[in-house]
């Protein structure tokens, strides 16, 4: 089984400021990697595809980059409505697996 | 639109069975591979089931092998996922989720999920 390990588990960012959040897999999962965006109460929301590509109708502030095993999730100028918790999923391999998440709260 | 509802989650016994629903809409149901994913109160999201867009071919994690059955209808665009033998553990909200293409991808949409509790 592929292990994801997403780092930090909390990060405090101020408004405006840029969130740099990794995901590391055990072994390499070439680009088969996803980021999802979950809400308090809400299903979780497909950010990222294919390691870097933006689902349909996402933010351009937000950018996905990695390939292998170390991933990385960007949001370049964060706004109050991304404060949220992330996780990064590898679909490379059965099963798939996510990672714990990143919470990203407001500093 | 992409359309995903569940249906089915309910309280029931350790040891109990329930069958949950998904009725997917907006999207060629049967070009799609779909998925079951869960997550306990408090927890993180956790992979069940998958299925491919025939129907051929079926993925589930350990933790519930051999006690949960994904299965599919493309006549009327539903998703299935059969619990047997449930255990307290298996407490968590049910996702089903759409992926790109007949085989394992992505989870490109979500329905809101449907929470089963199994308690005494």
């Amino acid at each position: 089984e592929v292990v994801i390990t997403q780092s930090p588990p909390t990060l405090s960012v101020s408004p405006g400021e840029r969130a740099t959040l990794s995901c590391r897999a055990s072994q390499r999962v070439n680009s088969n990697l996803a980021w999802y965006q979950q809400k308090p109460g809400q299903a979780p929301r497909l950010l990222i595809h294919s390691a870097s590509i933006g689902a349909t109708g996402i933010p351009a502030r937000f950018s996905g980059s990695g390939s292998g095993t170390e991933f990385t999730l960007t949001i370049s100028s964060l706004q109050s409505e991304d404060f949220a918790i992330y996780y990064c999923q590898q679909y490379n391999n059965w099963p798939f697996t996510f990672g714990q998440g990143t919470n990203l709260e407001i500093k | 639109e992409v359309q995903l509802v569940e249906s089915g989650g309910n309280l029931v016994q350790p040891g109990g069975s329930l069958r949950l629903s998904c009725a997917a809409s907006g999207f060629t149901f049967s070009s799609n591979a779909m998925n079951w994913v869960r997550q306990a109160p408090g927890k993180g999201l956790e992979w069940v089931s998958s299925i491919t867009g025939s129907g051929g071919s079926t993925y589930y994690a350990d933790s519930v092998q051999g006690r949960f059955t994904i299965s599919r209808d493309s006549s009327t665009n539903t998703l299935f996922l059969q619990m047997n033998s449930l255990r307290a553990e298996d407490t968590a909200v049910y996702y089903c989720a759409n992926s790109p293409g007949f085989s394992g991808s992505h989870f490109a949409f979500w329905g809101q999920g449907t929470l089963v509790t199994v308690s005494s």
